[in-house]
């Protein structure tokens, strides 16, 4: 059981590229987020989704886009990639019905935005 | 709006000393209350969580945390830490429906042999 996947784990970029970092999880989840992790800044949401087709922001959704066309399927994308986005992306997901509150976490991609 | 309160963001220790961890929340309705913890490397892992009952809940690893609901508290405990708890710990809230989690800024627990 694979869990939540990340892909890619590193990535390098110059300003102004975009890229897309890919998160798939096999446990028919229906909840699912993507969280920017900065030192000492803890874990803050970008986008959240509660199913197939329903996404909506969080606290920092500012330079990042989202859809979610399967339930397995979250990407987030950034487009014109600044500085200020370096950092370790966390992509999670979650039960809905049933829900016990456990979030699932992939292992992170690392971007880095020169 | 809600807000998670992790004082200290490093906490050294001895082997087999007694260690808080200690977090504080703001909110203007009931919510859900977690402790997670990130090992080097890795993705966040849940440690343990209060949802509702008893106010002392247990989790993996040794760790249980109370609810104090008068002091906005949820603060974190093990009566005697291994070197392998070193990791980096974050308390979190969530609302009733569990759309959003909000975490703390995260605690560095450094354990010395």
């Amino acid at each position: 059981n694979a869990g939540v996947t990340q892909t890619p784990k590193f990535r390098i970029l110059k300003i102004g590229q975009s890229m897309t970092l890919q998160c798939a999880q096999d446990m028919n989840h229906n909840y699912m987020y993507w969280y920017r992790q900065d030192p000492g800044m803890g874990l803050k949401l970008i986008y959240y989704s509660v199913g197939a087709g329903i996404t909506d922001k969080g606290e920092v959704p500012n330079g990042y886009n989202v859809s979610r066309s399967t339930t397995e399927d979250f990407p987030l994308r950034l487009e014109l990639a600044a500085p200020s986005q370096t950092s370790v992306y966390f992509c999670a997901s979650s039960y809905s019905l049933g829900n016990t509150g456990e979030l699932f976490f992939g292992e992170g991609s690392r971007l880095t935005v020169l | 709006a809600q807000s998670v309160t992790q004082l200290d963001s490093q906490v050294p220790v001895f082997e087999e000393a007694p260690v808080e961890l200690r977090c504080n929340y703001s909110s203007s309705v009931s919510v859900y209350l977690f402790w997670y913890v990130q090992y080097p490397n890795q993705g966040l892992q849940l440690l343990l969580k209060y949802l509702s009952g008893s106010t002392l809940v247990k989790g993996i690893n040794g760790f249980e945390a109370e609810f104090n609901k008068s002091q906005t508290s949820f603060h974190l405990r093990k009566p005697s830490v291994h070197i392998s708890d070193t990791a980096e710990y974050f308390c979190a809230v969530s609302l009733y429906n569990f759309n959003k989690f909000y975490f703390g800024s995260g605690t560095k627990l450094n354990v010395k042999p």
